[in-house]
C-alpha cells in the first residue's frame, strides 16, 4: 500500500512570496490533515478535511493561508504572502475517517519551507 | 479541550540501558492515546495506541506504554535501547468518539550514546 505522499520536499522562498504544497493521501483515507511542525516543537493542527469538507481550521491563519481538497482526494496548501514565522515542516497526513475515529494517522514525509 | 505534557524535552541515554519517556494528558472525557516516533527527515510514524482494555500496551520495536488513569499519564518505556531508537518521540491525544482533532505534545528527543 502506497503512503502518504507530499512535495516538495524542501523549498525555500524569500518573505512576501508564495509557496503551495501538494498532498496525496494513502487511497481510501477520507480524512486528510494538515499539520506545521515549527523547529523544536510538536505538530500543530492547520486544517483537517472529512472527504470535501472542512472540520477543523480553527487554526489556520486564514489571511495568508488557505488550502482546498479536490474531489476528497489530494490536497493543496497555500501560502501568500509568507512570513519569516512561516519557516516549518508542513506534514501532511491522512486516516480512514470514521465516527470510530482511532485517531491513527499516517503521516507524510513532509515539505521543510524556509522563508528568507 | 484535551492537552498533552512532555516534561524532557531531551533524554540522553546509554546503549543497552532502560529509559522511560513521560507523557501526561489533561482531559474532562474519555480519550484515546498515541506514541508516535520521528526519525530525523521524515514524518511521523506510530509506535503504539491505548484505545481500551488492557492498560499496558505494547508497541513495534520492543517499546511499551502503560496508561494510568488515576495520575492522567501515559509513560513509554523500553528496558534496552540501541543507537537506531534515537529519534523524537511524541506523545499525542484525541478525544474517543467521532471526528475529533490529534494533539501532539511538545516532543521527547532521545539520544541514544554509543
Amino acid at each position: 500500500e502506497a503512503g502518504v505522499a507530499q512535495s516538495p520536499r524542501y523549498k525555500i522562498i524569500e518573505k512576501r512570496q508564495s509557496v503551495a504544497f501538494w498532498c496525496n493521501p494513502i487511497s481510501g483515507h477520507a480524512t486528510l490533515y494538515w499539520y506545521q511542525q515549527i523547529l523544536g516543537q510538536g505538530p500543530k493542527l492547520l486544517i483537517q478535511f472529512q472527504n470535501n469538507g472542512v472540520v477543523d481550521d480553527s487554526q489556520l491563519p486564514k489571511d495568508r493561508f488557505s488550502a482546498e481538497r479536490l474531489k476528497g482526494v489530494d490536497s493543496t496548501l497555500k501560502i501568500q504572502p509568507a512570513k519569516l514565522e512561516d519557516s516549518a515542516v508542513y506534514l501532511c497526513a491522512s486516516s480512514k475517517g470514521s465516527r470510530a475515529n482511532t485517531g491513527e494517522l499516517f503521516f507524510g514525509e513532509g515539505s521543510r519551507l524556509t522563508v528568507l | 479541550a484535551q492537552s498533552v505534557t512532555q516534561l524532557d524535552s531531551q533524554v540522553p541515554v546509554f546503549e543497552e540501558a532502560p529509559v522511560e519517556l513521560r507523557c501526561n494528558y489533561s482531559s474532562s472525557v474519555s480519550v484515546y492515546l498515541f506514541w508516535y516516533v520521528q526519525y530525523p527527515n521524515q514524518g511521523l510514524q506510530l509506535l503504539l495506541k491505548y484505545l481500551s482494555g488492557s492498560t499496558l500496551v505494547k508497541g513495534i520495536n520492543g517499546f511499551e506504554a502503560e496508561f494510568n488513569k488515576s495520575q492522567t499519564s501515559f509513560h513509554l518505556r523500553k528496558p534496552s535501547v540501541h543507537i537506531s531508537d534515537t529519534a523524537e518521540y511524541f506523545c499525542a491525544v484525541i478525544k474517543s468518539g467521532g471526528y475529533q482533532k490529534v494533539t501532539f505534545g511538545t516532543g521527547t528527543k532521545l539520544q541514544v550514546i554509543p
